[in-house]
């Protein structure tokens, strides 16, 4: 799976948007951008994936550049609750048996009061 | 909503002892994961199982683990013989058919003394 990179932290105001960035320049043309969060210790969370295309749903947009080579996920109104870890993860769609995350250090985004 | 239920939440153990954690997947999901978190440290992926064996398991799974799907609907991973360094979160995730993406749980947190 292709490598990403994340700032390790970013702050928000509550009810603005966040926005989340990813680079993962050496993405290959089968693999998806992925997204997850962790609230504090929880289990990870599933957001959103694309491939090329913009994405949205009901959590939040994805951004992806015409290169692939980074994306944003965007929260449009950030609430309190949304502080957590958040995770840009590359890999292959589907996988099957062999589906597998790998998770790297993420994003902590504080929103802020 | 389904969700991935793990028992206990939290559970402290004497170094040495064997321990047994615990998860209930989402109904009539496929594929069933174990992944751990160490205090501060990112999310490692242990081992996936489908179809009653391991499909893929981490360096970290030696020996000491193993996972065991006894009915229809527990997961469970056993430590033979904890030591220290096990002390982590363990998080179980299932998965239903091809393309859809994993649900975790809300993790067991190991404490080994």
């Amino acid at each position: 799976d292709a490598k990403t990179t994340q700032p390790p932290s970013m702050d928000c105001a509550e009810g603005r948007a966040a926005n989340l960035p990813c680079n993962h320049s050496t993405i290959s043309g089968n693999e998806y951008v992925y997204w997850y969060r962790q609230i504090h210790s929880q289990g990870p969370q599933y957001i959103i994936h694309g491939l090329k295309n913009n994405e949205t749903n009901e959590m939040a947009s994805l951004i992806i550049t015409e290169d692939r080579k980074s994306s944003t996920l965007i929260l449009p109104h950030a609430t309190l609750r949304d502080t957590a870890v958040y995770y840009c993860i590359v890999r292959v769609w589907g996988g099957g048996s062999n589906y597998k995350l790998t998770f790297g250090k993420g994003t902590l985004l504080t929103v802020n009061p | 909503e389904p969700e991935v239920t793990q028992t206990p939440s939290h559970q402290v153990t004497q170094m040495g002892q064997e321990v047994i954690l615990r998860c209930v997947p989402i109904s009539n999901h496929l594929y069933f994961y174990w992944y751990r978190q160490i205090l501060g440290q990112k999310v490692e992926f242990l081992v996936s199982f489908y179809n009653n064996e391991i499909s893929e398991k981490s360096e970290i799974f030696d020996d000491q683990f193993s996972v065991e799907r006894p009915d229809g609907s527990n997961f469970t991973l056993k430590i033979r013989s904890t030591k220290l360094e096990d002390s982590a979160m363990y998080f179980c995730a299932s998965r239903g058919s091809e393309g859809t993406e994993a649900f975790f749980g809300q993790g067991t947190r190991l404490t080994v003394v």
